[in-house]
C-alpha cells in the first residue's frame, strides 16, 4: 500500500532563512512524489513533482525538493523563505498500478518577518 | 487561475435540500477527481472519471451522486446530506490517470450542512 508521513504539523521559521518542510513515503514500487501548497480559502496548487532522473527537483516560487531513496523521503526546500510562503503544505505519493494519489495531513508553515 | 473552475464556492443548505456542484476543466484533461477535505483530516478521494467512466468510488455514501456528462465536466450531487459532511469539496483533473499526471485542482467549493 502506498502511504505518505508528513512529521511536523507545524513549521516555523524567520524570513530570510532556509525552510525545509519534511516527507517520508512507502509505496511497494517506484514512488511518484508531488508537492502541492494550499493558501487560505484557496484550493491546492502545484509545486513540483518527482518522477525519475535527477534527485534534485526545482517548482515554482523557488521551491525544491530531493529525493531521497535510501530514506524515503521528499523533503520540500527553500533557501531564502519569504512571508507570503506562509500556507499548507501537502506530500503526496502516486503508486504504479494505484488510480488515486495519496497525500500527507499536511504541515502548516508560518514564515515571520 | 488553474484551469479547473467550481460552483458555487459556498454553499450552504439544510439536511432536507437537494444541491449541486459544479467543476469544468478548460484544459483538454481525460480524467476528473472529486476529493474532499476536512479540518484536521487528509484529503479523501471521492470518485474518479476517467474518459466519462467513473474508475473508482471509495465507499462513498449514497447521499453524494457524481455525474460525468462529458470530459470537461463534472458534478456532484447532494442530497439528505448531514452535519458532518460540512467540508471543502476539491475537484481535480489530470491529463490522464497514470502516476506521472499532476493533479489540477479547483479552488473548492466551500459546504455547510445545517
Amino acid at each position: 500500500a502506498q502511504s505518505v508521513a508528513q512529521p511536523e504539523d507545524q513549521v516555523n521559521v524567520a524570513e530570510g532563512n532556509p525552510l525545509t518542510v519534511k516527507c517520508t513515503y512507502s509505496v511497494s514500487g517506484n514512488p511518484y512524489l508531488f508537492w502541492y501548497v494550499q493558501y487560505p480559502n484557496r484550493g491546492l496548487q502545484f509545486l513540483l513533482k518527482y518522477i525519475t532522473g535527477d534527485n534534485l527537483v526545482k517548482g515554482s516560487y523557488g521551491f525544491e525538493a530531493e529525493f531521497n531513496k535510501s530514506q524515503t523521503s521528499f523533503h520540500l526546500k527553500k533557501p531564502s523563505a519569504l512571508v507570503s510562503d506562509s500556507a499548507l503544505y501537502f506530500c503526496a505519493v502516486r503508486d504504479l498500478g494505484r488510480d488515486d494519489m495519496r497525500f500527507g495531513a499536511g504541515t502548516r508553515l508560518t514564515v515571520k518577518p | 487561475e488553474t484551469g479547473v473552475t467550481q460552483t458555487p464556492r459556498h454553499l450552504v443548505m439544510g439536511m432536507t435540500n437537494k444541491k449541486s456542484l459544479k467543476c469544468e476543466q478548460h484544459l483538454g484533461h481525460n480524467a476528473m477527481y472529486w476529493y474532499k477535505q476536512s479540518a484536521k483530516k487528509p484529503l479523501e478521494l471521492m470518485f474518479v472519471y476517467s474518459l466519462e467512466e467513473r474508475v473508482e468510488n471509495n465507499s462513498v455514501p449514497s447521499r453524494f451522486s457524481p455525474e460525468c456528462p462529458n470530459s470537461s465536466h463534472l458534478f456532484l450531487h447532494l442530497h439528505t446530506l448531514q452535519p458532518e459532511d460540512s467540508a471543502l469539496y476539491l475537484c481535480a483533473s489530470s491529463q490522464d490517470q497514470t502516476p506521472v499526471d499532476t493533479i489540477y485542482f479547483g479552488e473548492g467549493s466551500w459546504l455547510t450542512v445545517v
